[in-house]
């Protein structure tokens, strides 16, 4: 049974550059969030759609920052223009329901030089 | 406002012994918890959850607390082993705030041998 799966796992570029990464989420979840780890600050999630509509983008950071869902199977998260303090570990988590808990992918590590 | 939080950041136990992680929390409105184990270089995996009419629940080794008279939750395990050495983290959800979880600090715990 497929879990959560992101790409790509890592990701080094240069401040400037457009950085988008990828979910696909659980065959079936109708939530999909996409969360920010740092050291400093844990985990705060940026944005959440069900059955593909953003519902709270209030954790994005900036209009750098943007997420889309065109599907249910995919989800992209873009930053243009990259910035070293975007530097993090981005997770892609899914749900059946609101009462259900999420599961995430294994995460993609982002580091902007 | 709003806020989880852990009351220890590390705790370091002796394989074999049980270990208790604890975790508060201020909304009272909160319907549904979850604790999660983060190893390094994965996403959060779930390990088990408790809703809000209940006060126990138990799985394999592990046994969640509730308390909602002071807001704190507890995450038990039964000879913790070496394979248990993660990072911990609680999270709630308000069930009208569409599936929103709210991270906890997260606790890191260390199974000595």
């Amino acid at each position: 049974d497929a879990g959560v799966i992101q790409s790509p796992r890592h990701e080094v570029t240069e401040m400037g550059q457009e950085v988008t990464l990828r979910c696909k989420p659980i065959s079936g979840h109708n939530s999909l969030f996409w969360y920010r780890q740092t050291m400093m600050r844990g985990l705060e999630l940026l944005i959440y759609f069900n059955n593909n509509v953003p519902i709270d983008d209030s954790g994005m950071p900036e209009d750098r920052f943007s997420a889309k869902m065109p599907n249910a199977s995919f989800s992209t998260l873009k930053i243009q223009p990259s910035e070293p303090r975007d530097s993090a570990v981005y997770f892609c988590a899914t749900s059946g329901q609101s009462n259900q808990p999420q599961h995430f992918g294994d995460g993609t590590r982002l580091s902007i030089l | 406002g709003e806020s989880v939080g852990l009351h220890l950041p590390t705790l370091s136990v002796q394989e074999g012994d049980n270990s208790i992680i604890n975790c508060a929390y201020s909304n009272s409105a909160s319907d549904y918890f979850i604790w999660y184990k983060q190893e390094s270089g994965k996403g959060p995996q779930f390990i088990i959850d408790i809703r809000s009419n209940m006060d126990k629940r138990q799985g394999q080794r592990v046994t969640v607390l509730l308390n909602k008279t002071v807001k704190h939750l507890s995450l038990q395990i039964a000879a913790t082993q070496p394979g248990d050495s993660a990072v911990y983290f609680c999270a709630e959800i308000i069930y009208n705030q569409g599936g929103k979880l709210i991270f906890g600090q997260g606790t890191e715990l260390s199974v000595k041998p």
